[in-house]
């Protein structure tokens, strides 16, 4: 079935650092892919998302590419704020189906 | 306009009791769709509510079930709860009929069963 790997966290970065968290599907046919925030005691926010092969996603500094050759959806940002600091989830959603499918989630934190 | 509402915020319960919780879409959005997110991890799809039917279910068991209403608002049932069914339940409404149906998320119940 459909499924999504995130890298393990935490990642603990300080402000202004390059951001990069890894995330990488499996999936049959032509997914859609998200990326959604969680910040504490609150529910999904969605960050950002592209729905074909080599779309870039893009919202508030951040960025992600659709890379169907490497299956993969890495979320990056050139410079963090502390504001930044919640949990991160890479998700899919498979043409003609009703259902997300998320990564166990990144958490991380920026240190001022 | 209101976001996703669900309620209630909390909630802590005792094995083997039940349990309703309830969504309001987004203005606009017919269809409601439910997820469980255990302490650490990603959400799980429960299943997902249309025209007053269940369209698609996730691995869950039968304990737990659903319900829209006429006005699309929903409410998620388990019976017999376990241990294990504590979590963050969330809420996501949708416009069907739109592009690529983007889901809209509330802010969560959070069960605990003890």
């Amino acid at each position: 079935g459909d499924s999504v790997t995130q890298m393990e966290g935490p990642v603990t970065l300080s402000e202004e650092a390059f951001l990069t968290i890894n995330c990488t599907y499996t999936a049959t046919g032509y997914p859609s892919l998200f990326w959604y925030v969680q910040y504490p005691g609150e529910g999904l926010q969605l960050l950002l998302k592209a729905t074909k092969a080599d779309d870039k996603g893009s919202n508030k500094g951040f960025e992600a590419t659709y890379r169907k050759e490497t299956t993969s959806f890495h979320l990056e940002k050139g410079s963090v704020q502390v504001s930044d600091s919640a949990v991160y989830f890479c998700a899919l959603k498979n043409q003609g189906a009703q259902k997300l499918v998320f990564g166990q989630g990144t958490r991380l934190t920026i240190n001022p | 306009d209101a976001g996703v509402t669900q309620s209630p915020t909390h909630l802590i319960k005792t094995r083997g009791q039940q349990v309703t919780l309830r969504c309001s879409p987004k203005s606009g959005h017919d269809t409601v769709s439910w997820y469980q997110q255990a302490l650490g991890q990603g959400p799980q799809f429960i299943f997902q509510y249309y025209e007053e039917e269940e369209r698609q279910r996730g691995n869950f068991p039968d304990r737990f079930s659903g319900h829209q209403f006429p006005n699309y608002s929903s409410e998620l049932n388990v019976n017999a709860l376990l241990l294990g069914d504590s979590a963050l339940y969330l809420c996501a409404s949708s416009e069907s009929g739109t592009t690529h149906n983007e889901q809209f998320f509330g802010p969560g119940t959070r069960l605990t069963v003890l």
